[in-house]
């Protein structure tokens, strides 16, 4: 089984700059999850998506980032216009239900300068 | 709200000693309790979990029994090898909406 899959692993960006991350969930998972993990700290969820519906973005700083799911599959999360704060890493993980866990993909690195 | 405190590290061993990472929660309802491990450049991987009280979550020679008296899930582990050496986190799931919440992390260093 493909696990959950994200690209880019790396991205270096100008501050000012457009960004977007993809992931691709586990087949047959319907709860798609990304997560901001900065430098020394445990991962903090930005959003959350049943099927195509986002039904938790309160942690989204929705001024500058944005997420779609379309087809209740694949997702892009995007950030415009990056800050230097926005430097960590993005993970996107996937699930069936609460009590197994997620399943997280390798994570986007992202560092603004 | 839901909260996750575990033991600031980092901890460093040598090989073949004991381990514990304390993990304990605040949450509303009954959770269930995760151990992630994150090894250097990698994403986070489900170590154990433990889905009611008095269940023992294991895998890898890893273990964490959830005590809903003292609200703690600790990790264990009888001899850790060099191959151990990563980042722990502590995670509880409460109620219908699946959010996972983590605890800061515990890096561990194991030396021959």
């Amino acid at each position: 089984e493909a696990g959950v899959v994200q690209s880019p692993r790396y991205k270096i960006i100008e501050k000012k700059q457009p960004v977007a991350f993809w992931c691709n969930p586990i087949s047959g998972h319907n709860t798609l999850y990304w997560y901001r993990q900065n430098l020394g700290q445990g991962p903090e969820l930005l959003i959350r998506y049943e099927n195509e519906e986002a039904v938790d973005d309160s942690q989204l700083p929705k001024d500058r980032f944005s997420a779609e799911r379309l087809k209740g599959v694949d997702s892009t999360l995007k950030i415009q216009p990056a800050e230097l704060g926005d430097s960590a890493v993005y993970l996107c993980a996937s699930s069936f239900d609460r009590h197994n866990g997620y399943t997280f993909g390798s994570g986007t690195r992202l560092t603004v300068v | 709200g839901d909260s996750v405190t575990q033991m600031e590290g980092p901890v460093t061993l040598s090989e073949e000693a004991c381990l514990t990472i304390n993990c304990t929660y605040t949450a509303t309802g009954y959770p269930s309790l995760f151990w992630y491990v994150q090894y250097p450049g990698e994403g986070l991987q489900l170590l154990l979990k433990a889905t009611k009280a008095d269940d023992k979550g294991s895998n890898k020679g890893f273990e964490a029994t959830y005590r809903k008296e003292t609200t703690s899930f600790h990790l264990e582990k009888g001899s850790v090898q060099v191959s151990d050496s990563a980042v722990y986190f502590c995670a509880l799931s409460t109620g219908g909406g699946n959010k996972l919440t983590f605890g800061t992390g515990t890096q561990l260093k194991v030396e021959l």
